[in-house]
């Protein structure tokens, strides 16, 4: 596609409730990424892909988190048991060259906001 | 760890003022360094960003960076701003050679343009 699309870009759910956040990245783009961003806050690391292969997890909070890219494409980020905590931007980005060699620029999409009731 | 750090959460200026907004990151190591700009209601948007060579890096719209390796600072700054430019402003920094490849940002600095 022209941009990174992600969907829903609003989702209200109730504490308790698995949601499942999807991200399209640009066309051909290797390396996807995605991050949490609270109010006030600047985006904080959650993931990355190469390809279908997830290179680091580290910044996934709990393993109430998990994230997937099984075609090395579409990625599906996965909130189970959802807690009022969780609440926040959910921001993927893709970028044309690998994440382990010298960074390409990251392309953001819209976002998704999660709000846990 | 890596961290980044901006100094200021909120700038007010008056239009035609200069802009200068500060950005330190702690790694010994070789980086990316990048500024990405929020305008209201839109997604993140790189601005600008530096790999090597030159450390005075051009963006658009008219800003520039400057890398300054001694001090870890990877400061943004513009002569005169416009209205338009009322954003919120975040440093990156990717280190390189590393195990990790994501990319750390800042908390955000945001900029308030009066007309």
């Amino acid at each position: 596609g022209a941009g990174v699309s992600q969907s829903p870009r609003y989702k209200v759910t109730k504490r308790g409730q698995d949601v499942a956040l999807r991200c399209d990245p640009i066309s051909g783009h290797v390396s996807l990424y995605w991050y949490r961003q609270a109010l006030g806050q600047g985006p904080e690391f959650l993931t990355y892909f190469n390809y279908e292969a997830q290179q680091d997890k580290s910044g996934l909070p709990n393993d109430r988190f998990s994230a997937e890219r099984p075609e090395g494409s579409i990625s599906t980020l996965t909130i189970q048991r959802t807690e009022q905590r969780d609440s926040a931007m959910y921001r993927c980005a893709s970028s044309a060259r690998g994440a382990g060699r010298s960074a390409g620029e990251l392309f953001f999409g819209e976002g998704s906001r999660l709000t846990v009731l | 760890a890596q961290s980044v750090s901006q100094h200021n959460h909120h700038v007010i200026l008056s239009e035609a003022a200069s802009l200068e907004l500060g950005c330190n990151y702690s790694y010994g190591g070789t980086v990316n360094l990048f500024w990405y700009v929020q305008y209201p209601g839109q997604h993140l948007q790189l601005l600008l960003k530096y790999f090597s060579g030159d450390p005075l890096v051009k963006g658009i719209k008219g800003f520039e960076a400057e890398f300054i390796k001694s001090k870890f600072s990877f400061n943004l700054r513009k002569p005169s701003v416009q209205w338009s430019d009322t954003a919120e402003y975040f440093c990156a920094v990717k280190s390189i050679g590393g195990s990790q490849g994501n990319l750390i940002f800042g908390k955000g600095t945001k900029l308030s343009v009066k007309p």
